[in-house]
């Protein structure tokens, strides 16, 4: 069974801080998606990344995949309230067709 | 050019009663997923269907059954309601050519009481 850990679930910080998203999972994949998700609505894509070494940035998020480590990380520089959601990282293994996501990471952002 | 739309929006049943979700993918999109979301968790895949099959199912009840037209629009269907059933239902489709990715849908919120 494929796992997609996401850490941390929870994060506070303030505006103008920096903070990185992990996320983690279990099986060979080249197709990695990050969403955003606001309250009540669907999923937003932010990036989606299909090889080794992919970084992709938009605006303040940045995101990247290790698939060696199966690995991938979001980060957010100089943070905003706008960015203030729910992250989700999903992972779509070599052998199927179906997302797999993580718990999420429910960001917050404080002045 | 329209993209994944679902129907009905939001939708109150009562336990033991039936219910189906409809969606219409993208356009030019032939492969539709469905997807639960639990209040709180992440989305959990249900089923995919691509050429009015079903390609790949997910860890859920025969309770819950699908179907797709021949203009790619879908269907999903829930039989006997459960609580536990309350959640977002999402819709994504999927194109061919090489875009592999998952475009979602508004989603239908549906309520069991």
């Amino acid at each position: 069974e494929l796992k997609v850990e996401q850490n941390p679930l929870f994060l506070s910080m303030q505006e103008g801080k920096n903070y990185t998203i992990y996320c983690n999972y279990s099986t060979t994949s080249d197709r990695l998606y990050w969403y955003r998700q606001d309250p009540g609505k669907s999923l937003e894509s932010l990036f989606v990344l299909l090889s080794n070494g992919a970084v992709k940035q938009e605006g303040r998020l940045m995101a990247s995949l290790d698939t060696k480590a199966r690995l991938s990380t979001l980060h957010i520089t100089a943070a905003v309230h706008d960015l203030s959601a729910t992250y989700f990282c999903a992972v779509e293994p070599n052998s199927g067709y179906a997302l797999n996501f993580g718990k999420g990471t429910s960001l917050l952002v404080t002045p | 050019d329209a993209g994944v739309t679902q129907s009905p929006t939001h939708l109150i049943k009562t336990r033991g009663q039936q219910v189906t979700l409809r969606c219409s993918p993208k356009s030019g999109h032939d492969t539709v997923s469905w997807y639960q979301q639990a209040l709180g968790q992440g989305p959990q895949f249900i089923f995919q269907y691509y050429e009015e099959e079903e390609r790949q199912r997910g860890n859920f009840p025969d309770r819950f059954s699908g179907h797709q037209f021949p203009n790619y629009s879908s269907e999903l269907n829930v039989n006997a309601l459960l609580l536990g059933d309350s959640a977002l239902y999402l819709c994504a489709s999927t194109g061919t050519g090489g875009d592999y990715e998952q475009y979602f849908g508004p989603g239908t919120r549906l309520t069991v009481t």
